[in-house]
């Protein structure tokens, strides 16, 4: 079976650091894909891990670790426009299966 | 990043009608997708297809139906809507993450509002 899981909600301060944790369990698996989503919109990409390790893109970084079915993404500097949903999805052979979403509320 | 539409923007149906949702890219992408965002669900995937007339099933695809007759239109039909169709749906196409390198990323349109009645 295929099990997807990240927290429900999170709340942080504006300019503290937030970290997102993603465990999975796939049948297959060719990488880890991080989506921000604010109310009422589509899901736009943020990050993409393959290989285990940090990838660091500004602010935002992901960290993947496949022997342990694990990921995190990790938010610093938090902005009031950081408030949003943030999936968590693996890819196995062109499917794409998402969790249920982070829900983060950055407060003043 | 690929242009999709995805029409009709917001819907409101009876329960026992058909209903078809169309999505439309314009970057000649193969493969193309299809799923429902639902609270405390989260994205779960209806269809997808990798090419004209080459489709498959996702998680959740009783009650669904799709076609593909052209690369650039995806449709996704609910042959007789009940009121547990009603959700928002994504039609997502999938895109080089960094041309020349290789990865691929999903593209998501801006989403469909149903609501079965």
């Amino acid at each position: 079976g295929q099990n997807i899981d990240q927290p429900t909600e999170m709340t942080a301060t504006e300019g503290a650091i937030v970290q997102i944790n993603c465990t999975y369990q796939t049948s297959g698996f060719n990488g880890l894909f991080w989506y921000q989503q604010h109310a009422g919109e589509a899901p736009t990409f943020l990050s993409y891990n393959v290989l285990d390790g940090l990838e660091e893109k500004g602010r935002f970084s992901s960290f993947l670790s496949r022997s342990k079915g694990y990921s995190y993404l990790l938010l610093k500097e938090l902005q009031m426009k950081d408030s949003a949903s943030y999936l968590c999805a693996v890819s196995g052979t062109y499917k794409y299966i998402f969790g249920t979403g982070t829900r983060l509320k950055v407060l003043a | 990043d690929a242009g999709i539409t995805q029409s009709p923007r917001h819907k409101v149906t009876e329960t026992g009608t058909p209903v078809t949702l169309r999505c439309h890219q314009t970057e000649n992408h193969r493969y193309m997708y299809w799923y429902r965002q639902d609270p405390g669900h989260g994205l779960r995937l209806i269809h997808y297809s990798y090419g004209v007339k080459d489709t498959d099933k996702g998680e959740v695809s009783d009650g669904y139906s799709v076609s593909r007759s052209k690369t650039e239109d995806f449709l996704l039909t609910l042959e007789s809507a009940t009121s547990s169709q009603t959700s928002v749906y994504f039609c997502a196409t999938l895109q080089t993450l960094i041309p020349g390198q290789g990865g691929e990323k999903l593209f998501f349109g801006s989403g469909t509002q149903l609501s079965v009645l």
